[in-house]
């Protein structure tokens, strides 16, 4: 099956740092998503990306979907205490109906 | 605005026992999925529905079965729990097609001792 490869598996900031992370896939998507999972409960959908380029942000936090549609990247500015939990990409690739692949998930910790 | 319930939403088994893990979504999404979520593991899907009166296995269907009771019921069953299936369960729903991501329940934390 397809393979989504998420890094960092864990980071530690500051509160008010920024925070990249990325998602690689072996093969191209058409489609890319980010969740974030608070401690005890189910992911949250956060952005979605739907074409090669795509820019995204909601509010703090900005996505990119890339060029070669097998790479993703979120960043979070300016972090606070509430960014605390678990960053999952998700991918949509082709021929494969409505199911999406979960990458392994990046747990960022924020110390004040 | 209860979106995706799964019940229960933590449960202790012993290895051998049977249960079932319920989800029902209002939303009048067609397609509904179950996964489990382990340490390191990220989320792995054990089986789908595309559609009512449809269903497929994902990546880890072994040990486990599905019933689409209806377009709003999706439930897991385990006939004979092992301690490798102690994980966290989700359930998620999405409408039809290719542009939507899924909205999750809140998990069911199992564990077989």
């Amino acid at each position: 099956g397809q393979q989504l490869n998420q890094s960092p598996q864990s980071m530690f900031i500051q509160e008010g740092e920024d925070v990249s992370m990325n998602c690689t896939s072996s093969s191209i998507f058409n489609t890319w998503l980010w969740y974030k999972q608070d401690p005890g409960e189910g992911p949250v959908l956060l952005i979605a990306l739907y074409k090669a380029g795509e820019l995204t942000s909601n509010g703090r936090l900005t996505a990119q979907f890339g060029i070669t549609r097998k790479d993703s990247f979120l960043n979070i500015s300016a972090s606070i205490p509430s960014d605390v939990g678990i960053y999952f990409c998700a991918g949509r690739g082709t021929g494969t109906a409505s199911k999406l692949t979960f990458g392994t998930g990046t747990r960022l910790q924020v110390t004040l | 605005n209860a979106g995706v319930t799964q019940t229960p939403k933590f449960q202790v088994l012993k290895t051998g026992q049977s249960m079932t893990l319920q989800c029902a979504q209002d939303m009048n999404h067609n397609s509904m999925y179950w996964y489990r979520q382990d340490p390191g593991m990220g989320l792995r899907l054990i089986y789908y529905s595309a559609s009512e009166g449809t269903t497929d296995k994902g990546e880890v269907p072994n040990g486990y079965n599905v019933s689409r009771l209806n377009k709003r019921e999706f439930s897991l069953r385990l006939e004979s729990a092992a301690p490798s299936q102690t994980s966290v369960y989700f359930c998620a729903s999405s409408p039809s097609g290719t542009g939507y991501g899924y909205t999750f329940g809140s998990g069911t934390r199992l564990t077989v001792v």
